[in-house]
């Protein structure tokens, strides 16, 4: 079965300080890897897709990464607005399903 | 473009009544997934359709619920009866055919079972 954990259950910020959310996953040959951002009261919404150990993607102040084993989505020089429950979730090679971590959630003070 | 719509966004009822959630996908998207989500057991997969068609529904609870997509723009997920433990959030999500295509999801349907 696939597994998703994500860590810190809980981070918090000062505006300006750079952190990074872990995922570390177990699935039977990944297809996908990723990485949505969840406000209050909303769906999560999409961020990154990785696909293979190596690969880097970058979004305004955040940056995805993948290892065989895990994920870091690196948050730099982070604003209020960054604030939010970051999700990671695995796709397997057979099957077109998302297992979801428990997700991080984020708090940028000013 | 519009993003996938739910409905209602919140939902008040007794115990032992029907619920009947709604979705509608982004157009052109063929595969559909529900979603619940409480703070226990985080985001889970209920059931997933292509093409309308149910591929995969061991997600599902139990008998009272069930799920249906009449059409390519509709979707519902129907729990009758309703019990208090079914008071969560459920997302419905949906993506293109393509091998790294992301699911989109919507904001979502509040539920509470009094």
């Amino acid at each position: 079965e696939d597994q998703v954990t994500q860590s810190p259950e809980a981070l918090r910020l000062q505006e300006g300080e750079s952190s990074s959310l872990n995922c570390s996953y177990t699935v039977s040959g990944l297809r996908g890897l990723f990485w949505y951002r969840q406000d209050p009261g909303k769906g999560p919404e999409f961020l990154f897709t990785l696909y293979s150990a190596g690969e880097e993607k970058e979004k305004e102040r955040l940056k995805a990464t993948l290892t065989k084993k895990e994920s870091f989505l690196h948050i730099t020089a982070p604003k209020p607005e960054d604030s939010a429950t970051y999700l990671c979730a695995v796709q397997a090679q057979s099957d077109y399903k998302l297992s979801f971590g428990a997700g991080t959630t984020v708090t940028v003070r000013a | 473009d519009a993003g996938v719509i739910q409905s209602p966004r919140h939902e008040v009822t007794e115990m032992g009544q029907e619920v009947t959630l709604r979705c509608k996908p982004i157009s052109g998207h063929d595969y559909l997934f529900w979603y619940r989500q409480t703070m226990m057991r985080g985001l889970e997969l209920l059931i997933y359709f292509n093409n309308n068609v149910p591929i995969d529904d061991s997600g599902m609870p139990e008998d009272r619920f069930s799920a249906k997509m009449p059409n390519a723009s509709f979707s519902t997920l129907k729990i009758q009866p309703s019990e208090p433990r079914d008071s969560a959030v459920y997302f419905c999500a949906s993506r293109q055919t393509g091998t790294h295509q992301p699911q989109h999801f919507g904001d979502g349907t509040r539920l509470s079972i009094l």
